[in-house]
């Protein structure tokens, strides 16, 4: 199946600093990805839709100030969180479809990354 | 807007024993996934089975299966034959087919396979 990397899987940060993480598609081209955010023994929440080429898609009630989204390329999206503050401290997961658009499309989700912000 | 439900959010099976995790959904969108994902304590998200909302046939991949009734807009997994590997969080979703492949997922069902 098609991979998708995140980096890094695990950072710790201060309040008041911000932090970027990066998503990549390793053998496939993804003009779409996607970015959740997950609490702990939570549900995944759509934060974002990154798009290739244009501006992202945020879900309602998401800050596009505080998660920038940016899609430099067809195999990576960055999120940065910027100014983190401890409620920021999350597990972020970012996903891409693989298949044609509008029919089944199986997504392949990275890893993750744990934030901290102390 | 569409919702998933999960009602159950543990769940415990022993050993080679069967277990149905159930998922009920609300769309009025009459093309849509469903999916099933396992998300063990590190953290990735594993893909188990899909089912297309026009698909005549429930999905089966290997011990999973995905019993779809459409008329009652549920789609509850049944992982026969449990593994103590088995033991995750299990999370239904689904996914608009022009929704730009958006999931939306439930709350999840922590199950725990015992010997």
């Amino acid at each position: 199946g098609a991979v998708v990397s995140q980096h890094p899987s695990r950072v710790i940060c201060k309040s008041g600093t911000s932090v970027k993480i990066e998503c990549r598609s390793l053998d496939f081209q993804a003009t779409t990805m996607f970015w959740y955010r997950q609490f702990p023994k939570k549900s995944l929440m759509l934060m974002a839709t990154s798009n290739e080429g244009s501006k992202a898609t945020y879900e309602q009630g998401v800050e596009k100030d505080k998660f920038l989204i940016n899609h430099a390329s067809l195999t990576l999206s960055t999120l940065t969180v910027t100014s983190a503050h401890p409620e920021d401290s999350s597990f972020y997961i970012c996903s891409a479809p693989f298949g044609l658009a509008g029919f089944y499309n199986e997504q392949f989700f990275g890893p993750g990354t744990r934030l901290t912000v102390l | 807007a569409q919702k998933i439900t999960q009602t159950q959010p543990g769940m415990f099976v022993q050993e080679k024993e069967a277990v149905t995790l159930d998922c009920t959904y609300d769309t009025s969108d009459p093309s849509y996934g469903l999916f099933w994902y396992k998300q063990p304590s590190s953290g990735e998200m594993i893909f188990l089975i899909y089912q297309g909302s026009y698909d005549q046939q429930n999905a089966t991949e290997g011990r999973y299966s995905l019993n779809f009734q459409k008329a009652r807009k549920s789609a509850n997994l049944v992982i026969s034959a449990s593994q103590l590997g088995d033991s995750a969080m299990y999370f239904c979703a689904m996914s608009l087919t022009g929704g730009g492949n958006k999931l939306t997922f439930g709350t999840g069902t922590q199950l725990k396979v015992e010997l």
